[in-house]
């Protein structure tokens, strides 16, 4: 079974800087998918980014990027520029490659609580 | 297309009482998800559909809880005489493409008391 750790809880960030919330995981995959999902209060996740894990190039969408490490199982996210719009909590999720056989699912971790302050 | 609808966004319930929530999934989405989510928690898989067919469960899904999707559409998930443990946000998503990530509804937030 696949497990995935968000150590942070909670973190807070002055707006314009730069956050980075950390997000490792363990399984014996070597085919995988992993993602980032935000929260916010309205409760509607969205999916913020996505890395599959026979890519060395790290994922970038406009102002968040993440850095993968996959010898580490480290699934990092790094939010550029921080806007209050970004607080949300932020769920690091992973997914088997193949489809099938319990592999549909995503496995998410517990979350962390991003808080951009004014 | 409006996203994926849930119905209703709030269920207060008595113990032992049964209640049923809808997910209308974006139309043209065959995979169909059912996630439990609490306080504090990130979500946790319940269960899966392409179109019609119930693919998956998870262990979470006692034998109290029961999940349909007639016609590959809308999906209702049921539970039976509940438990204030099963008090949760339940979350449904749909996608047309695992590997893309899924669309969330804004969930039912189910309270038993």
């Amino acid at each position: 079974a696949q497990t995935v750790t968000q150590s942070q809880p909670e973190m807070s960030v002055q707006e314009a800087e730069t956050v980075t919330l950390s997000c490792t995981y363990d399984t014996s995959e070597n085919n995988y998918y992993l993602f980032w999902y935000k929260q916010p209060p309205s409760r509607q996740m969205i999916l913020v980014i996505r890395q599959e894990a026979y890519k060395q190039q790290n994922a970038t969408e406009n102002r968040f990027s993440v850095n993968f490490q996959k010898a580490a199982k480290s699934f990092s996210l790094k939010i550029s520029d921080s806007q209050l719009g970004d607080t949300a909590m932020y769920f690091c999720a992973f997914m088997k490659s193949e489809s099938g056989g319990g592999a549909d699912g995503l496995t998410f971790g517990k979350g962390t609580h991003l808080i951009i302050q004014p | 297309d409006t996203g994926v609808s849930q119905d209703p966004r709030h269920k207060i319930t008595k113990r032992g009482q049964n209640v049923t929530f809808r997910c209308d999934p974006i139309s043209e989405h065959n995979r169909l998800y059912w996630y439990r989510q609490t306080l504090g928690q990130g979500p946790e898989f319940l269960t899966y559909f392409q179109n019609e067919a119930q693919l998956e469960k998870s262990r979470l899904l006692s034998d109290r809880f029961s999940a349909e999707r007639p016609k590959g559409s809308f999906s209702t998930l049921e539970i039976q005489r509940t438990e204030q443990g099963d008090s949760a946000m339940y979350l449904c998503a749909s996608s047309s493409n695992r590997v893309y990530g899924y669309t969330f509804g804004s969930g039912t937030r189910l309270t038993v008391v």
